[in-house]
């Protein structure tokens, strides 16, 4: 069972590139999640998504767009980054019981 | 909104010896979740806690759902060194989407 698989694992771009990065789960999971994670912060929920076709926001949404087309993918998009937006980048997925969420092994993005 | 006092921070322990970490909220949880993230990976599930005061064990793993619902602690048993990684507690209630509030994670290295 793959789960969780985050693609690219590492990426290095410029300020103001912009990129895609991107989540699929296995598991035929309803709930998807973008978390990025920084030193002494935790995890902190960026977006996510309730199911094919919607969205909504999290703790620290702005910079950041999400696309959930199909119910195996959960897009992050990044427009124009900024080194503020240097992070690792999780997603998770979850089904209806509370049984906690799945994670992906991360993405390292590093803005200069 | 609702928080996680996750503490400590950090530790470092002798290998055998025992840890313990706990997690407070300034609000109930139905649900209790401990995470440990290994170096360079996602966070993985331990143990779910689902009724106030469950005392559950995985391993040389025990968690326990305090009784006022607003806190949990993980203790260790003779610890080895691949308990290396961060710990995180997370706070559940069911209904909607599953939102999981995370504490901010304790750095746990062991010293062989």
């Amino acid at each position: 069972n793959a789960g969780v698989t985050q693609t690219p694992k590492f990426r290095v771009l410029k300020t103001g590139q912009s990129m895609t990065l991107l989540c699929a789960q296995d598991m035929n999971h309803e709930y998807m999640y973008w978390y990025r994670q920084d030193p002494g912060m935790g995890l902190r929920l960026i977006h996510y998504s309730v199911g094919e076709g919607t969205t909504a926001k999290g703790e620290v949404p702005d910079g950041y767009n999400v696309s959930r087309l199909k119910k195996q993918n959960f897009l992050l998009g990044l427009e124009s980054a900024a080194p503020s937006q240097t992070s690792v980048y999780f997603c998770a997925s979850s089904g209806r019981n509370a049984g906690g969420y799945t994670f992906g092994s991360g993405t390292r993005l590093t803005v200069v | 909104g609702q928080q996680l006092n996750q503490s400590p921070q950090s530790m470092f322990i002798q290998e055998g010896e025992d840890v313990s970490m706990n997690c407070t909220s300034s609000s109930i949880f139905n649900t209790w979740l401990w995470y440990k993230q290994d170096p360079g990976e996602g966070p993985v599930l331990l143990i779910a806690l689902y009724k106030a005061g469950e005392l559950t064990s995985n391993g040389r793993l025990t968690a326990q759902f305090g009784i006022t619902r607003k806190d949990s602690f993980l203790n260790i048993s003779a610890s080895i060194p691949s308990d290396v990684g961060i710990y995180f507690c997370a706070g559940l209630n069911s209904g909607g989407y599953q939102k999981v509030t995370f504490g901010i994670g304790t750095k746990l290295q062991v010293i062989p």
